[in-house]
């Protein structure tokens, strides 16, 4: 067990509609990223936060955003989903200096349909 | 930013051979190289990393060696056992000095009885 919480595990919707993916990132560590998962792609970064801020940002669709609260959980919210947004998403944590390990959470599962 | 290449995309090896992966970079500044493990329906767990101040690192049966002139690393696997079988990820950080790691494409190793 990594530490790290993602819920939920499994998640199906229609084209068109809005999730929010949700992160708890292990006890300590200030940073949160994000990656989506597909099989030809591998593990692409999509956005970090440090602390409650934006800290840096890969190839995320302008129709995902993300955040991170004052108790360091974060959310990625997918808007005007679409087939190919089908994909496992994770979130990982570390304590944000360079050249640390990020831990992994198990991954949320999004099959839209 | 940084570019990480990763191959063989799979790799097939009899139990008991060794399995070799091997990656490059992009970003002459990088200077930490972890390697992570992916088991089905698991997030991607740390299973060693080196830094730019060492050649070579081990740990029981697996080996990491960088050649920053060169701009590459490989993670080697001895004595491979079907525990091993898994997608295996090499990772560097993004430039300047940021936490956030970029992922190569993955290498499925399957290790046969």
């Amino acid at each position: 067990d990594s530490g790290v919480t993602q819920t939920p595990k499994h998640l199906i919707t229609a084209t068109g509609q809005r999730v929010t993916l949700r992160c708890s990132p292990r006890s300590g560590d200030l940073s949160v990223y994000w990656y989506q998962q597909s099989l030809d792609q591998g593990l692409q970064f999509l956005i970090q936060y440090y602390n409650g801020e934006e800290r840096a940002k890969g190839n995320i669709l302008e129709r995902f955003s993300a955040q991170q609260f004052p108790d360091l959980h974060s959310e990625l919210n997918l808007s005007s989903l679409e087939l190919g947004d089908s994909a496992l998403y994770f979130c990982a944590s570390s304590g944000g200096t360079p050249n640390t390990e990020a831990f992994f959470g198990q991954g949320t599962r999004l099959t839209v349909v | 930013g940084e570019n990480v290449e990763q191959h063989p995309s799979t790799l097939s090896v009899q139990e008991g051979d060794s399995a070799v992966i091997k990656c490059t970079y992009s970003d002459s500044a990088s200077n930490y190289f972890p390697w992570y493990k992916q088991e089905l329906g698991k997030g991607p767990q740390l299973i060693i990393d080196i830094r730019s101040n060492v050649g070579e690192k081990k740990d029981q049966r697996i080996a990491v060696t960088l050649n920053k002139t060169a701009k590459h690393f490989s993670l080697h696997i001895t004595e491979t056992q079907p525990e091993d079988s898994a997608v295996y990820f090499c990772a560097a950080p993004l430039p300047r000095g940021y936490s956030t790691l970029t992922f190569g494409k993955g290498t499925m190793l399957l290790v046969s009885p």
